[in-house]
């Protein structure tokens, strides 16, 4: 059974700081998907990574995919108030049945 | 280009109770998975439909059915409603064959009472 997980689940960012948000999986795959869900909301989709060594970047945030490693990194530059929200991963199961394993997600707060 | 509509936004029932929520997906998408979000934890793959057939089923019980229609649309029936059933429904349209995301709706508020 496909397992994802975050780390970590909360985390309090300095403005104008940089971090890195991490998510690992436990089977093979390449297919990783980054949504972003603020309170309330549904999910928005932030990035596809579709193969090893796929980087992503848009405006601050920066994502990148190990499949050998089964490691994706989700790199946040200069952080400012706007990206609070939660942040989950999810992996994308190879086969006919495709379906989505999402981890618990990990919720910033950014403090001025 | 629509996007993935869910109806109704938010919905209040009884312990016991049946509840349909509906989902129109995204135009030329012709898959449609259901994920159930319970507060503070991420979605659970409920089901997927493709062709008007379920094509693959999460960790859910039997009370847990739906439909996919010729339009794409889908439904999902809950029987014998729980207290722990009360989430977020989330709907995800796809194409079949075509590996570019999903694409989700609002979702369906759901409160057991």
């Amino acid at each position: 059974e496909l397992k994802v997980e975050q780390n970590p689940l909360f985390l309090s960012m300095q403005e104008g700081k940089n971090y890195t948000i991490y998510c690992n999986y436990s089977t093979t795959s390449d297919r990783l998907y980054w949504y972003r869900q603020d309170p309330g909301k549904s999910l928005e989709s932030l990035f596809v990574l579709l193969s090893n060594g796929a980087v992503k970047q848009e405006g601050r945030l920066m994502a990148s995919l190990d499949t050998k490693a089964r490691l994706s990194t989700l790199h946040i530059t200069a952080a400012v108030h706007d990206l609070s929200a939660t942040y989950f991963c999810a992996v994308d199961s190879t086969g006919a049945n495709s379906k989505l394993t999402f981890g618990k997600g990990i919720t910033l707060s950014v403090r001025p | 280009e629509t996007g993935v509509t869910q109806s109704p936004t938010h919905l209040i029932k009884t312990r016991g109770q049946q509840v349909t929520l509906r989902c129109s997906s995204q135009s030329g998408h012709n898959t449609v998975s259901w994920y159930q979000q319970a507060l503070g934890q991420g979605p659970q793959f409920i089901f997927q439909y493709y062709r008007e057939e379920e094509n693959g089923r999460g960790n859910f019980p039997p009370r847990f059915s739906g439909l996919q229609f010729p339009n794409y649309s889908s439904e999902l029936n809950v029987n014998a409603l729980e207290l722990d059933d009360s989430a977020l429904y989330l709907c995800a349209s796809s194409l079949v064959g075509v590996v570019h995301g999903y694409t989700f709706g609002s979702g369906t508020r759901l409160t057991v009472v």
